[in-house]
C-alpha cells in the first residue's frame, strides 16, 4: 500500500539550529511530492512542492527540500530556524498519476523552536 | 480573495447521531477534497469530487458519505457516529488537476462525539 512516513514525530531545536525533518514514501511511479505546514491555530500552507526537474525545491520561509528517487526520500530542511517556525510539518505525496487530487500524508512532524 | 471556509468550526454530538459538515471552495476552484485529521494517524483522506462527481474515495466505512453542488460547494456526513470519529476534519479545494496548482486547505471542523 502506498504510505508516507516521517520518522521524527517531535522535534526541539533552539533558535538559529539547522532543521531537518525526514520524509520517506513508498509508491513505484511517478510522484509529485509537497511538504506542508500548520502553524497554532492556523489552516495547512503549502510550504513546497516538487513535480519534476531540479530535485533541490526551495519554498517559502527559507526552506528547501531534496527528492532523491533512489532512496524514495524527500527531507525537508532550513540552515536556521527561528522561533515563528514553530509548527507541525507535513509530507505528501499525490501518487495517482494525475487522475484525482488525492494526497497521502505523513503523520506529522511537531517542531517546537526555542527562543 | 476568500479562502476556503468551513462550516461550522466546532461541533459536539452524540455517539448514534450524524452530522453534516459544510465546505465552500475559493471561487472558481472545482475540486474538493476532504481529510480527516487525528493525533498520531496524520491526514487520511476520505473522498474528492470534481464537478459534481465523487472522483476518488479513501478507505472509511460507508457511514461517511459526501456530496458537491453545482457551485462547487461541498457537503460531507457521517451517520451512526462513533466515538472513534472525533477529529479534525479539513476541506481541501483546488482549481483542477493539483499538478496544475495546489490544494488549499480550511481551518477545519473540530467534531467531537461524546
Amino acid at each position: 500500500a502506498q504510505s508516507v512516513s516521517q520518522h521524527n514525530h517531535h522535534v526541539i531545536l533552539s533558535e538559529a539550529a539547522s532543521l531537518e525533518l525526514g520524509c520517506n514514501y513508498s509508491y513505484g511511479g511517478t510522484v509529485n511530492l509537497f511538504w506542508y505546514v500548520q502553524y497554532p491555530g492556523q489552516h495547512l500552507q503549502l510550504l513546497l512542492k516538487y513535480f519534476s526537474g531540479d530535485p533541490l525545491v526551495k519554498g517559502i520561509k527559507g526552506f528547501e527540500a531534496e527528492f532523491i528517487k533512489s532512496k524514495f526520500s524527500f527531507n525537508l530542511r532550513k540552515p536556521s530556524v527561528q522561533w515563528s517556525d514553530t509548527a507541525e510539518y507535513f509530507c505528501a505525496v499525490h501518487p495517482d498519476g494525475g487522475a484525482t487530487n488525492k494526497l497521502i500524508f505523513g503523520t506529522g512532524t511537531l517542531l517546537a523552536v526555542q527562543p | 480573495k476568500a479562502g476556503v471556509t468551513q462550516t461550522p468550526r466546532y461541533l459536539i454530538k452524540t455517539r448514534g447521531q450524524q452530522v453534516t459538515l459544510s465546505c465552500s471552495p475559493i471561487s472558481g476552484h472545482r475540486s474538493v477534497s476532504w481529510y480527516q485529521q487525528t493525533p498520531g494517524q496524520g491526514l487520511q483522506f476520505l473522498f474528492e469530487y470534481f464537478s459534481e462527481t465523487q472522483r476518488n474515495k479513501g478507505n472509511f466505512p460507508g457511514r461517511f458519505s459526501g456530496r458537491q453542488f453545482s457551485n462547487s460547494r461541498s457537503e460531507m456526513n457521517v451517520s451512526t457516529l462513533e466515538l472513534g470519529d472525533s477529529a479534525l476534519y479539513l476541506c481541501a479545494s483546488s482549481v483542477d488537476r493539483i499538478l496544475n496548482t495546489e490544494a488549499f486547505f480550511g481551518q477545519g471542523t473540530r467534531l467531537t462525539v461524546v
